[in-house]
């Protein structure tokens, strides 16, 4: 079955610390994979998206996630945590024309 | 502004009073989608929307309705709502299917329900 699992439901990093948010799929075939923050009362945003091509790819905020064919994962990171990067973090895959959404992993950057 | 708007924001109602929830688009978008979002479950689809007239079920479609009778409104309609209906609602839309493809959703803000 096609599926999105982000292992972790929340993640603490200090302020200026490198973080890793992580997130793991099944799909068939090809995968194409996003991630999109949620701050809160506010929708989901699209944050960066891998489709085909360089495996490391950036996005908004300075964010970037690295595709991993073989472990297949697809984590979010950030060389240098800020407090307002705190919000809730989630992962997602195409599937059949819609996207299949993780569970979500709060982030929370202490100063 | 580009933007997807849903009201209510917040509402609180008895079990079995017919509701709807709003949702707007002014970006021309042909595809539509419901989610409701709960604790520990993420996004869970419940209907979208590909063009005007055309719905179809997500994966979470019982105890809710939908229409599309013009390109920018995709209202959701509980019937009888019931208290396992309590939860974060997100309406979303893009250009078309590649938009949704290519993960270009855009979201509303979301409208907390709560059924007593």
């Amino acid at each position: 079955a096609q599926s999105v699992a982000q292992p972790e439901d929340q993640v603490n990093v200090a302020e200026g610390n490198p973080l890793t948010v992580k997130c793991t799929y099944s799909v068939s075939g090809n995968p194409y994979l996003f991630w999109y923050v949620q701050y809160p009362n506010r929708g989901l945003q699209f944050l960066l998206k891998y489709i085909t091509g360089d495996n490391l790819v950036k996005g908004s905020y300075g964010f970037e996630a690295e595709f991993n064919k073989s472990q297949t994962s697809f984590h979010l990171k950030k060389p240098s945590a800020l407090v307002s990067d705190s919000a809730l973090y989630f992962c997602a895959v195409r599937y059949t024309d819609k996207l299949i959404f993780g569970t979500g992993t709060r982030l929370q950057v202490f100063p | 502004e580009a933007q997807v708007t849903q009201n209510p924001r917040y509402l609180i109602t008895v079990t079995g009073k017919k509701l709807t929830v709003t949702c707007s688009q002014n970006m021309n978008h042909e595809y539509m989608s419901w989610y409701r979002q709960d604790p520990g479950l993420g996004l869970r689809q419940i209907y979208y929307s590909m063009n005007v007239e055309v719905t179809d079920k997500g994966d979470v479609p019982e105890g809710y309705k939908v229409s599309r009778k013009e390109k920018r409104n995709f209202p959701l309609i509980l019937e009888s709502p019931s208290p396992n209906q309590t939860s974060l609602y997100f309406c979303a839309s893009s250009h078309n299917a590649a938009g949704v493809n290519t993960g270009e959703l855009f979201f509303g803000e979301g409208s907390r329900l709560t059924v007593l």
